[in-house]
């Protein structure tokens, strides 16, 4: 039973255009959230993270939304580059209670010039 | 310099050796991990320890043994590799309290 779950395999975008890509979860304990970026044949990459306890967290181009009722994290990225592409995995943390992250299966963002 | 090294980068193997894969750290980090990936699958938790003498299992440490030489050493072994152990597999840290987690390039394992 997957606890994060990013539904969408792939996302195109034209350069200049947002980008959002969607998170899911289940687990209602989770209390930390991060969005990593994965490069082919490179380790991934944190991007930025949001606390359970913040609803928004923007750093330079992309922003974390976190809507806890809904178990539901979205990232935007504003303007899109085409040095976005990627694949971008949601993660999910207990914190202090929890011992690893909770990874979802990423999604493949591809930005065109 | 890479702060997470992991060595080798790719391996190719046969089904029954033992083989196994090194991350080393400079972060100062106390907490490492190691993660498989699988096409369509993400990260999965192998094992992870929060200091040289703690080490426990993850989601799916079958088939798979660690140990834990330094606080900059953790190294993660295939007993007798069998076909679906391959996969990219990859290293973390992160210090205590710390939900962040630092990478290492990962190694491409392929069993034969």
């Amino acid at each position: 039973d997957q606890q994060v779950k990013q539904n969408s395999p792939s996302l195109s975008v034209q350069e200049g255009r947002i980008s959002i890509l969607n998170c899911d979860y289940t687990n209602s304990m989770f209390d930390y959230f991060l969005w990593y970026k994965k490069y082919p044949a490179e380790g991934p990459t944190f991007l930025i993270s949001i606390s359970s306890i913040k609803d928004k967290n923007e750093d330079g181009r992309f922003t974390v939304f976190l809507n806890k009722s809904a178990k539901h994290l979205s990232l935007h990225i504003v303007p899109s580059q085409p040095g976005d592409s990627a694949v971008y995995f949601c993660a999910a943390s207990l914190g202090v209670a929890g011992t690893a992250l909770i990874f979802g299966k990423g999604t493949t963002l591809s930005v065109s010039s | 310099d890479a702060d997470v090294t992991q060595t080798p980068r790719n391996r190719i193997t046969k089904t029954g050796k033992r083989i196994m894969l090194e991350c080393s750290q400079t972060k100062g980090h106390d907490r490492m991990y190691w993660y498989r990936q699988d096409p369509g699958l993400g990260l999965r938790l192998i094992y992870y320890s929060f200091d040289v003498k703690d080490i426990n299992k993850g989601e799916i440490s079958d088939g798979y043994s660690v140990s834990r030489q330094a606080q900059a050493k953790f190294s993660l072994s295939l007993e007798s590799a069998i076909p679906n152990q391959t996969a990219l597999y990859f290293c973390a840290t992160s210090v205590p309290g710390g939900d962040t987690q630092y990478f290492g390039p990962g190694t491409r394992l392929t069993v034969l």
